[in-house]
């Protein structure tokens, strides 16, 4: 079947400006959650959804990154007045259970 | 908070030799422990974990072996293939409904044909 799909692959965005990242998990995951990896270094965790709802936020690094999944499976990464340091590969991962699949990423870098 | 330490951050083998790559962490606490195998351009994919309740797990060419005193678990890949070149990620977590990951920074293995 379907693994995880992000939306866009690539995306390239000027300081200050609002992106938002997209994410398709696998049919029927209840969890979903979001990750940033930069270069050199392991995915960290940014939030969690158990269904509609984000279960664990704690690793949002401030208040221009919010998420919402609203029907309990797309979920959305919304990064206002974006930073270069905000650039990294922001990847999403689902599961039913222990089992994490992960999506393919989207990059995003801040000129 | 979990802290995971991995080593080496590179290693380099000849194609049939073996592969070992180290993990420690801080937490006691942490039950789960999952690899992932991160291939250029992709997202990381699990390629065998091992519970706290039992200290090795074996699948083939690969194998886990947790050291639950130490605190440190190790991955160890048998007849090595130019294929297994990737990037390799040990990772610490505790159940209770998130099994929210720690991951290490990662090891590059670099298998020359």
């Amino acid at each position: 079947g379907a693994g995880v799909s992000q939306t866009p692959s690539n995306k390239v965005t000027e300081k200050g400006k609002y992106v938002e990242l997209r994410c398709d998990p696998i049919s029927g995951h209840t969890a979903l959650y979001w990750y940033r990896q930069s270069l050199g270094q392991g995915p960290e965790f940014l939030i969690y959804f158990q269904g509609t709802g984000a279960a664990d936020d704690s690793g949002l690094p401030n208040d221009r990154f919010f998420a919402v999944r609203p029907e309990g499976s797309v979920s959305t990464l919304k990064i206002q007045r974006t930073e270069r340091g905000d650039s990294a590969v922001y990847l999403c991962a689902s599961s039913l259970g222990y089992e994490q699949f992960f999506g393919p990423g989207t990059r995003l870098t801040v000129l | 908070g979990e802290n995971v330490e991995q080593h080496p951050s590179t290693l380099s083998v000849q194609e049939g030799d073996s592969a070992v790559i180290k993990c420690t962490y801080s937490d006691s606490a942490s039950n789960y422990f999952p690899w992932y195998k991160q291939e250029l351009g992709k997202g990381p994919q699990l390629i065998i974990d091992i519970r706290s309740n039992v200290g090795e797990k074996k699948d083939q060419r690969i194998a886990v072996t947790l050291n639950k005193t130490a605190k440190h678990f190790s991955l160890h890949i048998t007849e090595t293939q130019p294929e297994d070149s990737a990037v390799y990620f040990c990772a610490a977590s505790k159940s209770g409904g998130s099994y929210i990951p720690t991951f290490g920074r990662g090891t590059s293995l670099i298998v020359h044909p």
